[in-house]
């Protein structure tokens, strides 16, 4: 089956800086790769995501980035603040049609 | 439009009890799972189903039952509860495009006493 890895585990940093967070999957067949934003408490919810037979997408301070040959994704923020405090989950899906997420990487934006 | 519903919200049981917490969806998907998410482990599937009659067992399945009798209703059943599946559960469904978001219920807090 899938396998997910996402890394850092925690990223601190300071309002207004920037911050990438790394995942690589192992199926080759994996197509659709989400992103989810979790706040304490609360559901994960989309924030982005990309499709296979892009390389790139943006939506105001989120980009996601693919790299198909090497399996691996990206997302990065731009920008960032307090609000962007929350934990982000990288997901792989393929011929399951079920997601695979990662292990969660724990923002932490200082104002 | 409700989404993807979860009951109950918060849940405290005693060793050797036996649960079942509920999910429904009104959005017509074929696609629900049960994830645990515990401190550092993120998201992990239990269990799924591709459509009603349906279920298979993902990454941590033992102690757990489901069942896909209609469309819109997924429920997931502890059937002796033990301290270890002390955590949150969320279950998702998504529709049958392959490039189609997974959505989430509110979560199910459970602590096994």
């Amino acid at each position: 089956g899938e396998n997910v890895e996402q890394h850092p585990s925690t990223l601190s940093v300071q309002e207004g800086d920037s911050a990438v967070i790394k995942c690589t999957y192992s199926d080759s067949a994996s197509n659709y790769f989400p992103w989810y934003k979790q706040e304490l408490g609360k559901r994960p919810q989309l924030i982005i995501d990309i499709r296979s037979n892009v390389g790139e997408k943006k939506d105001q301070r989120i980009a996601v980035t693919l790299n198909k040959t090497a399996k691996h994704f990206s997302l990065h923020i731009t920008e960032t603040q307090p609000e962007d405090s929350a934990v982000y989950f990288c997901a792989a899906m393929g011929g399951s049609y079920i997601p695979t997420f990662g292990r969660g990487t724990s923002l932490i934006v200082h104002p | 439009n409700a989404g993807v519903t979860q009951t109950p919200k918060f849940q405290v049981l005693k060793t050797g009890q036996s649960m079942t917490l509920q999910c429904a969806q009104d959005m017509n998907h074929e696609y629900m799972s049960w994830y645990r998410q515990d401190p550092g482990m993120g998201l992990r599937l239990i269990h799924y189903s591709v459509g009603a009659g349906i279920t298979d067992q993902g990454e941590v399945p033992n102690g757990y039952n489901v069942s896909r009798s209609t469309t819109e209703d997924f429920p997931l059943r502890l059937l002796s509860a033990a301290p270890s599946q002390t955590s949150v559960y969320f279950c998702a469904s998504r529709g049958a495009d392959w490039n189609t978001e997974a959505f989430f219920g509110q979560g199910t807090r459970l602590t096994v006493v």
